[in-house]
């Protein structure tokens, strides 16, 4: 069975400095994509990155980051020089088939 | 813009009663889900469907059926609303590619059950 684990429940950081959230998964597939979402304080979950397990070159977008490494089933997400903007819950997730599960999520607080 | 919208943003119900959560999609996709969301718990998955009049249980469906007559409308049903029910419910949609797409969430439904 699938499972994805978000081990830190909450982080809170001061603005301008470097975040690592981390994320475990476990699966018997050999093909199966990674995912982050963000859900800001109003709720609606987005859509932040995708990655194939046959891909694991890293991937920078801006201030985020992101490492993927299948010899320890690990795919972390880093937020250089954080922002008050980047306050939210992020959810790290597995998908296999056509459904997708979740992590429990981690919380950030950039604090000004 | 394509969107998934839920009906309501805000839902308290009685304890006992029957409870219908509406989710629309305009993406003409095939699959819909519903999750709920507690804290500490992330979102777990309680149905979903591959297309029209299918359905499948996901990790927790006990205590809620679901509906989906039409492509584009997917119905989370309450039986007999509990107060363990109480949560956030969230919908999404994504095309059926084995898992390549991520999934387009609606803005969720915050259910109370009293």
């Amino acid at each position: 069975a699938q499972k994805v684990t978000q081990a830190q429940t909450e982080i809170s950081v001061v603005e301008k400095e470097d975040v690592t959230l981390d994320c475990v998964y476990e699966t018997r597939d050999t093909t199966y994509y990674l995912f982050w979402y963000k859900q800001p304080p109003s709720g609606e979950l987005v859509f932040l990155i995708r990655r194939n397990s046959f891909d694991e070159q890293n991937e920078i977008s801006g201030r985020y980051s992101w490492n993927f490494q299948k010899s320890t089933s690990s795919f972390n997400f880093t937020i250089t020089a954080s922002q008050v903007v980047d306050s939210a819950v992020y959810f790290c997730a597995l998908s296999e088939t056509d459904d997708m599960r979740f992590g429990a999520g981690t919380r950030l607080t950039v604090k000004p | 813009d394509v969107k998934v919208t839920q009906s309501s943003r805000y839902l308290v119900k009685r304890t006992g009663e029957k409870v219908f959560l509406e989710c629309v999609q305009d993406m003409d996709h095939e699959n819909m889900f519903w999750y709920r969301q507690d804290p500490g718990l992330g979102l777990r998955l309680i149905y979903f469907s591959y297309d029209v009049k299918m359905k499948e249980k996901g990790d927790i469906p006990e205590g809620y059926s679901v509906s989906r007559e039409k492509k584009e409308r997917f119905s989370l049903i309450l039986e007999s609303a509990s107060t363990n029910q109480t949560s956030m419910y969230l919908c999404a949609s994504r095309p059926p590619t084995e898992g390549f797409y991520g999934y387009t969430f609606g803005s969720g439904t915050r259910l109370t059950v009293v």
